[in-house]
């Protein structure tokens, strides 16, 4: 079965601190997908970025980057100098092959607080 | 803008009452999704559509849920006689509906907050 775990419920930084959000993942495919959601205050699920899982690399983007390790079956999110304008809840999913997106389930979210 | 849209974005309604949201999927996504989100939880699937076709309910879609999109474009989800339990963010979200990395992405609307009094 499906599940998406992300243990830190909230963190709270400084802006231009560096902050890390874990999420594990469990799965029988061999063939899934993973993404980051942001969900600002206004309500809307932004999407991020989708990985593969054969593609392992980790990737950049501005201050964000993402760390896939399927050894331990994590897809880790980074945001280095952060913003005020991060502050957000942050959702991890995972998606099976051959569902189209249908099955894609969601983590419990982390709260990300920026205090200026 | 082109995004999925939801509407209305907010609505407070007495227990009891019936209410329904309309969606507006990405123009080129034929398929269509209704998920709930409570508060301090993520979005939890309710049910999807590939084109008209509904082909797929959660258990959490009571008898009282009824999801629609009868020309595979628009949908509505409509609830009957609302519970106080039944407060919450219906999102909707569309995609390409395919398998692979593309249609494995599904964007979401803005969601309708539903607060049942």
């Amino acid at each position: 079965a499906q599940k998406v775990t992300q243990a830190q419920t909230e963190i709270s930084v400084v802006e231009k601190e560096d902050v890390t959000l874990d999420c594990v993942y469990e799965t029988r495919d061999t063939t899934y997908y993973l993404f980051w959601y942001k969900q600002p205050p206004s309500g809307e699920l932004v999407f991020l970025i989708r990985r593969n899982s054969f593609d392992e690399q980790n990737e950049i983007s501005g201050r964000y980057s993402w760390n896939f390790q399927k050894s331990t079956s994590s897809f880790n999110f980074t945001i280095t100098a952060s913003q005020v304008v991060d502050s957000a809840v942050y959702f991890c999913a995972l998606s099976e092959d051959g569902t189209g997106g249908f099955k894609t389930i969601f983590g419990a979210g982390t709260r990300l607080f920026v205090k200026a | 803008d082109t995004g999925v849209s939801q509407d209305p974005r907010h609505k407070i309604t007495k227990r009891g009452q019936n209410v329904t949201f309309r969606c507006d999927p990405i123009s080129e996504h034929n398929r269509l999704y209704w998920y709930r989100q409570t508060l301090g939880q993520g979005p939890e699937f309710l049910t999807y559509f590939q084109n008209e076709a509904q082909l797929e309910k959660s258990r959490l879609l009571s008898d009282r849920f009824s999801a629609e999109r009868p020309k595979g474009s628009f949908s509505t989800l409509e609830i009957q006689r609302t519970e106080q339990g039944d407060s919450a963010m219906y999102l909707c979200a569309s995609s390409l509906g395919m398998t692979g990395i593309s249609g494995n992405t599904i964007y979401f609307g803005e969601g309708s907050w539903l607060t049942v009094v």
